[in-house]
């Protein structure tokens, strides 16, 4: 089984370009997540997907808009690089949302991104 | 403020010796408690989740422990082996609408041969 799957692995931006990274899953999930995690800090939520149809702001939305595209996938969007924007992100799916239920949160393995 | 903290830093054993790691956290009000393992250049895969009436709960060498009173959570690695070089990350789950997921920073964890 996949399980997550991220692309592109690794990124180089220039500041003010734009890209959309790709996230799938093949467990059937209902519930889809993208984190950036950076040095010296905690996984940080930027935004989320709680079902096929509906996404909801996290903790750092600010630059970035997500798609659901289908139950598979879903897709996050830089429209404008900046450095600060330079993470490592990965998306995550659960059966159900996380918070309330005791579902574990099944991971890819990130996208590194370096804006210049 | 919601946070959890996790201890130490980072940690250097030798192979075949048990290791302890810390959480505490100040989350309210409490779902559950779960315990992640990330490999470097890899994503988080969960090791144990606990809800408030699990005191402990084991995956294979790792076993968590949960002190719901106390605020305060543990894993703890028997016999370590050199893939358990990692980083053990402890995140907290917000009882509430939506998801409210609090993140440790983590624990570094070096087995030496």
């Amino acid at each position: 089984n996949a399980g997550v799957t991220q692309t592109p692995k690794f990124q180089v931006l220039k500041t003010g370009q734009s890209m959309t990274l790709q996230c799938a899953q093949d467990m059937n999930h209902n519930s889809m997540y993208w984190y950036r995690q950076d040095p010296g800090m905690g996984l940080r939520l930027i935004y989320y997907s709680a079902s096929e149809g509906t996404t909801d702001k996290g903790e750092v939305p600010n630059g970035y808009n997500v798609s659901r595209l289908n139950k598979r996938e879903f897709s996050l969007r830089l429209e404008s690089a900046a450095p600060s924007q330079t993470s490592v992100y990965f998306c995550a799916s659960s059966e159900s949302i996380a918070g309330g239920s005791n579902q574990p949160q099944h991971f890819g393995d990130g996208t590194r991104l370096s804006i210049l | 403020k919601n946070q959890v903290e996790q201890s130490p830093q980072s940690l250097i054993i030798l192979e075949g010796k048990n290791c302890t790691l810390q959480c505490n956290y100040t989350v309210s009000p409490f779902s559950n408690l779960r315990w992640y393992k990330q490999d470097t250049g890899r994503g988080p895969v969960s090791l144990t989740i606990m809800t408030f009436s699990e005191n402990t709960k084991s995956n294979g060498r790792y076993t968590a422990t949960l002190d719901a009173d106390t605020k305060q959570s543990s894993l703890h690695i028997t016999a370590s082996q050199l893939s358990d070089s990692a980083s053990y990350i402890c995140v907290v789950s917000v009882y509430q609408a939506g998801t409210a997921l609090i993140f440790g920073k983590g624990t570094t964890l070096s087995v030496s041969s």
